[in-house]
């Protein structure tokens, strides 16, 4: 079983659309992310939830909305796409506290053309 | 401000040969270290981590890492590299307290030349 699975893995899709990506985990962590990987490999995290509440949102413009509905799921809904808006977008999960590891999905891939 | 900093963005080895990718971190507490790899197309996966303790830790695929305070630095190691270690690698440190976050280097793309 997939311990972080998202959805879909490549997303292309125009500018203006709207579009969103799921996430889900199985490991029963209490702490969910969004981290986004720019063309230059660079990695960012955009937000984090700990049992579905908001914790950090790290100045994402707000056409960007995540949405917990439980703490194993969170999903990533954009607005309004942006052609820089395409990268890579990494859902991860973590028990509570400094000291425990992330785990991350595959990613999704993000074009906007 | 927390950073992370992996000075070379490119390193090519040949096959067999040893290893070591540099890392050097600032944080004001005492830091949470992880050494992560990303293959081509796929996510990430952890290598290793360092929280306390012995400063020189092992990991998955003979990787090991060694903590020094003095330097700030974490850097990732191993003996004798294998084609399949051809990917990216990227060191981070565990900040934030109850905003609890990774910051990340800017990675490493490691090549294995045959």
């Amino acid at each position: 079983d997939t311990a972080v699975s998202q959805t879909p893995k490549y997303l292309v899709t125009q500018m203006g659309n709207d579009k969103s990506i799921k996430c889900e985990q199985n490991l029963g962590h209490d702490t969910m992310y969004w981290y986004k990987q720019d063309s230059k490999k660079f990695l960012k995290i955009m937000f984090s939830y700990n049992n579905k509440e908001l914790i950090i949102n790290e100045t994402v413009p707000n056409r960007f909305s995540p949405k917990s509905p439980d703490k194993a799921h969170l999903n990533l809904h954009i607005n309004s796409l942006e052609l820089g808006d395409s990268a890579v977008y990494f859902c991860a999960s973590s028990l509570q506290g400094p000291d425990t590891e992330a785990f991350f999905g595959q990613g999704t891939r993000l074009t906007v053309v | 401000a927390q950073s992370v900093t992996q000075p070379d963005i490119h390193i090519t080895v040949s096959e067999g040969a040893s290893l070591e990718l540099r890392c050097n971190y600032s944080y004001g507490a005492t830091p949470y270290l992880f050494w992560y790899v990303q293959s081509p197309g796929q996510g990430l996966q952890l290598l290793l981590k360092y929280f306390s303790g012995d400063t020189l830790v092992q990991g998955i695929k003979g990787f090991e890492a060694e903590f020094k305070r003095s330097q700030s630095s974490f850097n990732l190691r191993k003996p004798s590299v294998h084609w399949s270690d051809a990917a990216e690698y990227f060191c981070a440190v565990g900040a934030g307290g109850s905003s609890y976050k990774l910051i990340f280097g800017s990675g490493t793309r490691l090549l294995v030349r045959p």
